[in-house]
Order: structure tokens, then C-alpha cells, then sequence
């Protein structure tokens, strides 16, 4: 059982260039998320997937594209990187209806992180 | 959307000593309330979470508490160690996604 797995864990892209981030769950959760994490800003969502086949826009969804063809893998595309994009990247699953109620989040379980510089 | 504001941003106790962290959310509606520990390199791990139906929740030498009328939720750690020091998020959540604080960073001095 190795929970939520991220790859690549570094990576170094010149501006322009284009890479996807892959994850991956086998805990069967239904949620899955992808953050970005700045010095001093916290977690901020991307995108996420609510199941799958489906995905929505976070806080900063800009410059970011995502698919969830398999319920276990969640994959966060950047097209064309930015330096702007430069940040340390942690995808999360998530199960649903814990407390009781259709929707409702549990707990957030992260993978290791991927860290990305775009010169 | 939903709006966490968490302070301090830093926090520097002695060892035995309380560390109180306190956080604000704007969405009368969010109903779940969770605190993540991220230690230095490594991913946020959830410590201790409380939904809108309790007050107070503990679990050993930490608690949290959630005053919903006010819209703020407190994380207090008794007893501080040094294997404490850690960011600490809180989060608040309605549906589906959690909005995060931005942390605030616990130094436990021996």
C-alpha cells in the first residue's frame, strides 16, 4: 500500500517547455487534488477531480491543465511553463460522505511532493 | 469563495511551554475544519480535525476549538517538545475542497 505516489520529484524546465506531473492512489479514494505550495502562501489549490472522468478549477487553475481518465491517477499538465510556475507541487486524495453526507471531504492524504524550477 | 486567514505566522515557545494558533474563515457555511503538520521537507499530515456540529475536540496534548458564531477555530498545544516544531496549516471546508491557511511556523527551543 503506498498511499499517494508523485513523479517526477524534481524537475528543471526552461521557460516554453511543457511536462506533466503524475499521480498516482491506491487507496480507491473518489477526491483528488493538486496544490501548489510558496513560501509564505500556504497550499493553494489548482484543480481537482470529484471522480472519474471529472475535474474542476481550484484557485490558481491558470497555465495548468489536468485529466482523471482512471479514477487512480490524476495528471497536471503544464504547456507552456513560466517561471512563475517555479513552486513545490503536492497532489492529494481524498475520501468522501465520512461524516455522513454526500460531498463532504475527509481527511487529505499527500504525496511526497514534486519539486519544479522553470528557468 | 472561502477566505483562511491564520496567525501567527511564527511562533517560537520553550519546551513545556503552550502554543496557541488561531484561524478565521469567512464561509458561514464551511462545516469542516482540519489541522495539517508539515515538517521541514516533507508532505502536510493531518493532526487533528473538528466538524461545525462540536466545539472542541482533543487528542492527547493537542485540541482545537471552533466557535462558529465567530468564525474562528484555535489549535493549542500543551506541553510543547521539540519534535513539535513544524508549519502548521488550518483548513475550512464546505464541500468538496479544503482552502488552507498559510501556515505558521512553531519553534520549540529545548
Amino acid at each position: 500500500n503506498a498511499g499517494v505516489t508523485q513523479t517526477p520529484k524534481f524537475r528543471v524546465l526552461k521557460t516554453g517547455q511543457s511536462m506533466t506531473l503524475l499521480c498516482a492512489q491506491d487507496m480507491n479514494h473518489e477526491y483528488m487534488y493538486w496544490y501548489r505550495q510558496d513560501p509564505g502562501m500556504g497550499l493553494r489549490l489548482i484543480h481537482y477531480s470529484v471522480g472519474e472522468g471529472t475535474t474542476a478549477k481550484g484557485e490558481v487553475p491558470d497555465g495548468y491543465n489536468v485529466s482523471r481518465l482512471k479514477k487512480q491517477n490524476f495528471l497536471l499538465g503544464l504547456e507552456s511553463a513560466a517561471p512563475s510556475q517555479t513552486s513545490v507541487y503536492f497532489c492529494a486524495s481524498s475520501y468522501f460522505n465520512r461524516g455522513g453526507r454526500a460531498y463532504d471531504t475527509g481527511e487529505l492524504f499527500f504525496g511526497e511532493g514534486s519539486r519544479l524550477t522553470v528557468l | 469563495g472561502e477566505n483562511v486567514e491564520q496567525h501567527p505566522s511564527t511562533l517560537s515557545v520553550q519546551e513545556g511551554d503552550s502554543a496557541v494558533i488561531k484561524c478565521t474563515y469567512s464561509d458561514s457555511a464551511s462545516n469542516y475544519f482540519p489541522w495539517y503538520k508539515q515538517e521541514l521537507g516533507k508532505r502536510p499530515q493531518l493532526i487533528i480535525d473538528i466538524r461545525s456540529n462540536v466545539g472542541e475536540k482533543k487528542d492527547q496534548r493537542i485540541a482545537v476549538t471552533l466557535n462558529k458564531t465567530a468564525k474562528h477555530f484555535s489549535l493549542h498545544i500543551t506541553e510543547t517538545q521539540p519534535e513539535d516544531s513544524a508549519v502548521y496549516f488550518c483548513a475550512a471546508s464546505r464541500d468538496s475542497t479544503l482552502t488552507f491557511g498559510k501556515g505558521t511556523m512553531l519553534l520549540v527551543s529545548p
